[in-house]
């Protein structure tokens, strides 16, 4: 069945980077624009960035422009989102998505804390 | 940007009500909207797509309705699985927005 899971969180200081990926089972990836989507601790959900099923349609949410970028790697099955000049309020737990009927599949997250 | 306002914020009901929620867009747009449960602890899940589209697992007990601005989430008759948070999301332009969700507690 469709599986993703999402790695990479962590502690990180403000200004930093870190990289998140999201391995994809179960599903031919190649078919599927892929989303990342982040929730901050007791707060709502928030879309953070998609790429297309080729990866040449990429569209990020504001308050991310400029600084996130999202690539993916077909034959690897994987997707990663690269966070640069971190910031409090980026701290979140960060969620992979398929794209299809909405989103349609997730997995369970990874956990980003951003703190001096 | 389109905002997706939603309501209301917290909902009190009983095991067999009624239930309904919406979520207004500041945009009109067509049918490109989605409707999730998240439950605490647990990644959100898809119960609507295309704004009244039933995901394939999902209790025919939920259902979706609405275009333009306005959009609902309606539950038949509530069920003790059902006490979550519920979110609307447009898809219809990017970047792809949420409504703030609706808490939905035992009365």
């Amino acid at each position: 069945q469709v599986q993703l899971v999402e790695s990479g969180g962590g502690v990180v200081q403000p200004g930093r980077s870190l990289r998140l990926s999201c391995a994809a089972s179960g599903f031919p990836l190649r078919d599927y624009g892929m989303h990342w989507v982040r929730q901050a601790p007791g707060k709502g959900l928030e879309w953070v960035a998609l790429i297309s099923y080729d990866g040449t349609n990429i569209s990020f949410g504001d308050s991310v422009k400029g600084r996130f970028t999202i690539s993916r790697d077909n034959a690897k099955n994987t997707l990663w989102l690269q966070m640069d000049s971190l910031r409090a309020e980026d701290t979140a737990l960060y969620y992979c998505a398929r794209g299809g009927r909405g989103l349609d599949s997730w997995g369970q997250g990874t956990l980003v804390t951003v703190s001096s | 940007d389109i905002q997706m306002t939603q309501s209301p914020s917290t909902l009190s009901a009983s095991v067999g009500d009624r239930v309904t929620i919406t979520c207004r867009a500041s945009e009109s747009f067509s049918k490109w909207v989605a409707w999730y449960q998240q439950k605490p602890g647990k990644a959100p899940h898809l119960l609507i797509y295309k704004a009244s589209n039933l995901e394939s697992g999902v209790p025919s007990r939920f259902s979706g309705s609405g275009s333009g601005t306005e959009f609902t989430l309606t539950i038949s008759s509530l069920q003790p699985d059902d006490f979550a948070t519920y979110y609307c999301q447009q898809y219809n332009t990017y970047p792809w927005t949420f409504g703030q969700g609706t808490k939905v507690e035992i009365k």
